[in-house]
């Protein structure tokens, strides 16, 4: 089945330590992002990328780090700067920009 | 200042009572509108696209409509199963990613 594949489900980390978190896809889809949710916030753009090897900031980038070496994986590092990380964080792909984006299930990222 | 806005944050309603809810935007060059429905603790799953005024999508219980400010997702006879979050989420021109609304979260009861 086409999908994309977040994991862990669950994630804890603590002060001070770097985690990241895995976003596979085999939609065959050139975009890919990294949305961060909160209570009451909606999903804000932290990374994105539209092709191999290339990645953009989105709103809130700081703390975070992204590569995209292969079409289908785009990990997401939550590094030590990011002060505040506990989130549930999604990974989704499109086509393109502006077309529907598919999303991963997600992972809950908690600082212990 | 928000480009996406939804209404209401929540809505209650009861098994079979219809209603709608809305999403308005800002932003120029809308070249999509977006709903999707979020369950607890997963991501969010497609439902429809929007791209032009006067346009509109059913799927099931549900249909999204589009204006030049604003889109509705009219929900007829609901049940408890269509309980979850609706999320709206517009593409535009200059726009590299979609932004999304808050979301309303919607409760029906048996």
């Amino acid at each position: 089945d086409g999908g994309i594949t977040q994991s862990p489900k669950y994630l804890f980390r603590k002060e001070g330590q770097n985690v990241t978190l895995s976003c596979e896809q085999n939609l065959n889809h050139d975009a890919m992002y990294w949305y961060r949710q909160d209570p009451g916030q909606g999903l804000r753009l932290i990374y994105y990328s539209q092709i191999v090897n290339d990645f953009q900031k989105g709103d809130i980038a700081e703390g975070y780090s992204v590569s995209r070496e292969k079409k289908e994986s785009f990990p997401l590092t939550v590094t030590s700067a990011q002060k505040n990380p506990t989130a549930f964080y999604l990974c989704a792909s499109s086509i393109m920009r502006n077309t529907e984006a598919f999303f991963g299930q997600g992972t809950r990222l908690t600082v212990v | 200042e928000d480009q996406v806005t939804q209404s209401p944050e929540a809505l209650r309603l009861q098994e079979g009572e219809s209603s709608s809810l809305n999403c308005s935007y800002t932003v120029s060059g809308l070249r999509g509108l977006f709903w999707y429905r979020q369950d607890p603790g997963k991501g969010p799953e497609f439902l429809f696209t929007l791209y032009s005024a006067g346009e509109e999508k059913e799927k099931e219980r549900l249909k999204a409509t589009l204006t030049k400010k604003e889109s509705f997702l009219h929900i007829t006879a609901p049940k408890p199963e269509d309980s979850a979050t609706y999320l709206c989420a517009v593409g535009y021109q200059a726009g590299t990613a979609l932004i999304f609304g808050k979301g309303t979260t919607l409760s029906v009861s048996s």
